[in-house]
C-alpha cells in the first residue's frame, strides 16, 4: 500500500528565514513525488515534482524539494521564506498505475 | 492558456436532495480527474477518465455518485441523494498525459454543504 505521511500541522516561520515542510512516503517501488500549494478559495496549484535522476527538484516560486530514498522522505524547502508563502502545501505520490496519494496538508506561515 | 473551470463555486443543498457539479479542462488535457476534499485532509479521488472513457473509479460511492464525460472534454459529477458526510469541497482536474509523472492542474473547487 502507497501512503504519505506529512508529520506537521502547522509550520511557523519568521519572513526571510529558511523553510522546510516534512513529507515522508511509503510506497512499493519508484515513486512519483509532487509538492501542490493551496491558497485559501483556490484549487491546488502544481509547484514541483520528483520523477527520477538528481535528487535534488526545483519547482516554481523559489521551492525546491530533497528527494531522498533512504529516508523515504521528499521534504519541501526554501532559502528564505516570503509572507506571500503562507498557504497549505499538500505531498502526493502517485506510484504506477495507481492514483496520486495526498497528505493531510501543512499550514505554512511565515510572519513578518 | 485557461486553467481548469468548475461551477458552481458553492452550493447548499439538504440532505436527501441533488446536485450536480460541471467542470471543463484544460484544452487539449485527455485525462481529467474528480477529487473529494473534506476540510481538514487531502484530497482523495472519486474518479479518473481518459478521454471519454472511465480509468479507475474504484473510490466512487458507486450508489450515489455518478460522473460523466460526454465527448472527451467536460465532465459532470452527481450526487443523488445528498448525505450529511457528502459535504466537502470537489475538486476538478486535468493533465495532458495519465502516466504517473503527469503533473495535474486543479480547478477552484465546488464547496458543497449539505444540511
Amino acid at each position: 500500500a502507497q501512503s504519505v505521511a506529512q508529520p506537521e500541522d502547522q509550520v511557523k516561520v519568521a519572513e526571510g528565514n529558511p523553510l522546510t515542510v516534512k513529507c515522508t512516503y511509503s510506497v512499493s517501488g519508484n515513486p512519483y513525488l509532487f509538492w501542490y500549494v493551496q491558497y485559501p478559495n483556490r484549487g491546488l496549484q502544481f509547484l514541483l515534482k520528483y520523477i527520477t535522476g538528481d535528487n535534488l527538484v526545483k519547482g516554481s516560486y523559489g521551492f525546491e524539494a530533497e528527494f531522498n530514498k533512504s529516508q523515504t522522505s521528499f521534504h519541501l524547502k526554501k532559502p528564505s521564506a516570503l509572507v506571500s508563502d503562507s498557504a497549505l502545501y499538500f505531498c502526493a505520490v502517485r506510484p504506477s498505475g495507481y492514483a496520486l496519494n495526498f497528505g493531510k496538508g501543512t499550514s505554512l506561515l511565515v510572519t513578518p | 492558456e485557461a486553467g481548469v473551470a468548475q461551477s458552481p463555486r458553492y452550493k447548499i443543498i439538504e440532505k436527501r436532495q441533488s446536485v450536480a457539479f460541471w467542470c471543463n479542462p484544460i484544452s487539449g488535457h485527455a485525462t481529467l480527474y474528480w477529487y473529494q476534499q473534506i476540510l481538514g485532509q487531502g484530497p482523495k479521488l472519486l474518479i479518473q477518465f481518459q478521454n471519454n472513457g472511465v480509468v479507475d473509479d474504484s473510490q466512487l460511492p458507486k450508489d450515489r455518485f455518478s460522473a460523466e464525460r460526454l465527448k472527451g472534454v467536460d465532465s459532470t459529477l452527481k450526487i443523488q441523494p445528498a448525505k450529511l458526510e457528502d459535504s466537502a469541497v470537489y475538486l476538478c482536474a486535468s493533465s495532458l498525459g495519465q502516466g504517473a509523472w503527469d503533473e495535474q492542474y486543479f480547478g477552484p473547487g465546488t464547496r458543497l454543504t449539505v444540511t
